[in-house]
């Protein structure tokens, strides 16, 4: 059963802590987003890579957040260094050439 | 500027009645249209999609969907409503296979009491 994987679930961090999320898509999806989900803002796309290469991360922070694919089979989300207003869950999705998108369970991250 | 709208942040049924979710988009092309699901401490699953064809679209677990274009509304339905599918539920766009971009409603959370 493919499916998206991505680690960890849940991250606690003091705030100044670099924090690293991982992504592992579906073997054969080459389309990748990074999502952020809070209360008040609902889902944004924060970045999202086609065949490895970024094409739009227009919606992210770009002063403190990273975002890469180091390989077909791994995407990070990367903040250095993490603030309280970064708290929410952030999601992971792969989609193929025809395929719907999905997605991953989600990192829930906190900064205290 | 494509975007796309869920009036209702919140929908309360009783089991066993029909239930609405309401979708309504902005875009400057041809849509593809999507429905996902989200339960609590889960990432978001497919329902179901439009892309062409049939206006009415069905899905998973009883779910379909009317394409409208002179409305330009993507509405979800079910005839006959479960408590198990009390969750948030999200409509999304996207322009065409080649456009990557999924842009997202801010999410329906359904209530259904029994």
């Amino acid at each position: 059963d493919a499916r998206v994987t991505q680690t960890p679930r849940d991250k606690v961090t003091e705030m100044g802590q670099e924090v690293t999320m991982r992504c592992q898509p579906i073997l054969g999806h080459n389309t990748v987003f990074w999502y952020r989900q809070t209360m008040m803002q609902g889902l944004e796309l924060l970045a999202y890579f086609r065949n490895r290469a970024p094409l739009d991360d227009s919606g992210m922070p770009k002063d403190r957040f990273s975002a890469e694919m180091p390989d077909a089979t791994l995407a990070t989300l990367k903040i250095q260094p993490s603030e309280p207003r970064d708290s929410a869950v952030y999601f992971c999705a792969s989609r193929g050439p025809n395929t719907e998108a999905f997605f991953g369970q989600g990192t829930r991250l906190t900064v205290v | 500027a494509q975007s796309v709208a869920q009036p209702e942040d919140q929908v309360n049924v009783a089991e066993g009645n029909p239930l609405t979710v309401k979708c309504t988009y902005s875009v400057s092309g041809n849509p593809y249209l999507f429905w996902y699901v989200q339960y609590p401490n889960r990432g978001l699953q497919f329902l179901l999609k439009y892309i062409t064809g049939d206006n009415l679209v069905k899905g998973s677990y009883g779910f379909e969907a009317e394409f409208n274009k002179s409305q330009t509304s993507f509405h979800l339905k079910k005839p006959s409503a479960l408590v198990s599918d009390s969750a948030l539920y999200f409509c999304a766009v996207r322009l065409g296979d080649n456009f990557n971009k999924f842009y997202f409603g801010s999410g329906t959370k359904l209530n259904v009491k029994p």
